[in-house]
């Protein structure tokens, strides 16, 4: 069975500054989604960012990236000039590529605080 | 695109008793996921249609929950005499899907679930 592992619970960044979410995850599949999604307070999950595992480049969206490493199953989150509207929890996720695996197991998620 | 929309946003109801929760996917979306989510942790998936066929049913779904999606539109989650551990944010998702290719999944601002 799949595994996602994220150790911070917790990540405090200052405005305007860069902040890093780690995630790594368990599979013996070679091919693969992982992604990123936010969840703000009371709100609903939202997609980040998205990477699929047969590509090497990392995926960017905006000031958002990630570092894919296959061969140590890292897949953590770059926030780049981060704004107070980023504070929310932030959970990682894989999903197998084949008819059986269309669900998202997800990490036990990163509470990213934003200080003014 | 009104998005995912579940109902109710919130139910309190006392043990032992049923409830049946409503979600409502993006209209062109043919693959409808439910998920669980205890307070601090990721959200669990617990079924998966695809259409009106239900497709993957996780272990967590215990034989006190059924889940149905008739005429591939609109799915309920029901939870018969409900306990204590059953409290949680149940997820809805929707995804635009064909064989093994699958866009991302959408989620509703979810029901939370309180057992008095």
């Amino acid at each position: 069975a799949q595994t996602v592992t994220q150790s911070q619970p917790e990540m405090s960044v200052q405005e305007a500054e860069t902040v890093t979410l780690s995630c790594t995850y368990d599979t013996s599949e070679s091919d693969y989604y992982l992604f990123w999604y936010k969840q703000p307070p009371s709100r609903q999950m939202i997609l980040v960012i998205r990477q699929e595992a047969y590509k090497q480049q990392n995926a960017t969206e905006n000031r958002f990236s990630v570092n894919f490493q296959k061969a140590a199953k890292s897949f953590s989150l770059k926030i780049s000039d981060s704004q107070l509207g980023d504070a929310a929890m932030y959970f990682c996720a894989y999903r197998r590529v084949d008819n059986a695996g269309n669900m998202l197991t997800f990490g036990g998620g990163t509470r990213l605080m934003v200080k003014p | 695109d009104t998005g995912v929309s579940q109902n109710p946003r919130h139910k309190i109801t006392k043990r032992g008793q049923n409830v049946t929760f409503r979600c409502d996917p993006i209209s062109e979306h043919n693959r409808l996921y439910w998920y669980r989510q205890t307070l601090g942790q990721g959200p669990e998936f617990l079924t998966y249609f695809q259409n009106e066929a239900q497709l993957e049913k996780s272990r967590l779904l215990s034989d006190r929950f059924s889940a149905e999606r008739p005429k591939g539109s609109f799915s309920t989650l029901e939870i018969q005499r409900t306990e204590q551990g059953d409290s949680a944010m149940y997820l809805c998702a929707s995804s635009l899907g064909s064989g093994v290719s699958n866009q991302p999944q959408h989620f509703g601002d979810g029901t939370r679930l309180s057992i008095l």
